[in-house]
């Protein structure tokens, strides 16, 4: 099995621009869809990024999603940080033996 | 629109079983891939099981491998979890997720979850 490493927080103030990376520790990041999700306190999680870097209908396109195969990881930035901002991310991806592995998760805070 | 509701969580004791369902609307279920995902309080995201729209599966996590069931009605468009053996730590909110297509490996759409609590 692989793993996908977050750090466990990251912190920035409103209306800066922050970055959540998300490294792949075997087989080819760019080989397999990485996605991306938000999930808020007490709440279900929703899908911000999915297949590398398309937005689903209704998420603003302050959030975009890349891949580096130089450092075999993905990376989500949020730009224009607002306070409903203020989540847990977490990012997933697949091989052809695990259908569905996460990171561990990053938690956001906006200052 | 798609939707996913998820129903049939609760408190069951050790060694009992639950059968977890969620009804899909907005698609055709049989159509896309289709995957279990739960959280334990406090902790992240866990796979449990993937049912594939197409070729292979089912899969099952590890954990649950032997205990769990995927399963889905295609004429009432819902997806189900047979859960036996259950035991403390399978305690968490359970989510039923979609993919984008056919093909495991991502999810698009979120249920809103299902608590199962195993205590005695």
């Amino acid at each position: 099995n692989f793993l996908l490493t977050q750090p466990h927080s990251v912190s920035e103030s409103p209306g800066k621009t922050v970055t959540i990376s998300c490294s792949r520790s075997s087989g080819n990041i760019a080989s397999h869809y990485v996605q991306w999700f938000q999930q808020r306190p007490g709440s279900a999680p929703t899908t911000v990024i999915y297949e590398d870097n398309l937005r689903p209908s209704g998420v603003p396109d302050r959030f975009s999603g890349s891949i580096d195969g130089s450092s075999n990881s993905a990376s989500l930035t949020i730009s224009g940080l607002k306070p409903e901002d203020e989540a847990d991310y977490y990012c997933q991806s697949y091989d052809s033996l695990n259908p569905v592995v996460f990171g561990g998760g990053t938690q956001l805070t906006v200052l | 629109e798609v939707q996913l509701l998820e129903s049939g969580g609760g408190l069951v004791q050790p060694g009992g079983s639950l059968r977890l369902s969620c009804a899909a609307s907005g698609f055709r279920s049989s159509n896309y891939a289709m995957n279990w995902v739960r959280q334990a309080p406090g902790k992240g995201l866990e796979w449990v099981s993937t049912i594939s729209g197409s070729e292979g599966g089912p899969f099952y996590a590890d954990s649950v491998k032997g205990r769990f069931t995927i399963s889905r009605d295609n004429s009432n468009n819902t997806l189900y979890l047979q859960m036996n053996s259950l035991r403390a730590e399978d305690t968490a909110i359970y989510y039923c997720t979609k993919a984008v297509t056919a093909l495991w490996g991502t999810i698009h759409y979120w249920g809103q979850g299902t608590l199962v609590t195993v205590s005695s």
